[in-house]
């Protein structure tokens, strides 16, 4: 079985570009989140979400950011007018349901803003 | 919110060597991870472990929900073992909310 799957691996972008990271959930699952793993920070949640909707986004920047998972395809992680401080690993996992399901994770796509 | 704090925040084995990594937290929980992140920056799923004990080669965990903590065992540990060692939490009454929160990780060294 595939696991999570993320993409791409390593991102470079310029300050002011956009960055868009996909992520693949396991096979049959319909929860995606993801976390944000900044230098000195440790890992937070960011943003929940379910097929076509939004569960919890309380984690998220207000501004630049947004994430999507559509009813096919990947789930869409979008930063738009990237700057340094978005230099960070982001982590994509999946679960079978909510709470108290497993949560796998992805092998992150790592950003360096330049 | 759930405050989670894991210890020591650093540790540094000889090949072989056992050890144990504690992870306490301040609420009641419904979901309890234990994660390591290998070198190359990977997180990788351990253990799902709310509570009881569980087994997989050489790591074991256990989790006692009543008093608030988790431990996760490494018997004769090796190189590839190294890395950094998260636990995380969900806490009991979160209705359909499903953030984990991570404690700040144990930076585990086994040397060879």
């Amino acid at each position: 079985n595939a696991g999570v799957m993320q993409n791409p691996r390593h991102l470079v972008r310029r300050r002011g570009q956009e960055a868009r990271l996909r992520c693949s959930p396991m096979k049959g699952h319909s929860h995606v989140y993801w976390y944000r793993q900044l230098p000195e920070e440790g890992l937070k949640f960011m943003v929940y979400l379910q097929k076509e909707n939004i569960i919890d986004e309380s984690g998220m920047p207000k501004e630049r950011f947004s994430a999507e998972f559509p009813k096919e395809g990947p789930s869409i992680l979008r930063i738009q007018q990237v700057v340094r401080g978005d230099s960070a690993a982001y982590f994509c996992a999946s679960s079978l349901g909510s709470t108290p399901y497993e949560q796998y994770f992805g092998p992150g796509t790592r950003l360096t803003v330049t | 919110g759930i405050q989670v704090e894991q210890s020591p925040p650093d540790l540094i084995l000889q090949e072989g060597a056992n050890s144990t990594l504690r992870c306490n937290f301040s609420d009641s929980v419904n979901n309890l991870q234990w994660f390591h992140q290998n070198p190359w920056g990977q997180l990788i799923n351990l253990f799902y472990i709310p509570s009881g004990t569980k087994q997989n080669g050489r790591l074991s965990a256990t989790t006692v929900a009543t008093e608030r903590y988790s431990l996760l065992y490494i018997s004769s540990s090796q190189t590839t073992d190294s890395g950094v060692y998260f636990c995380a939490v969900l806490p009991l009454y979160t209705g359909a909310n499903s953030k984990l929160t991570f404690g700040k990780g144990i930076t585990l060294s086994v040397r060879p």
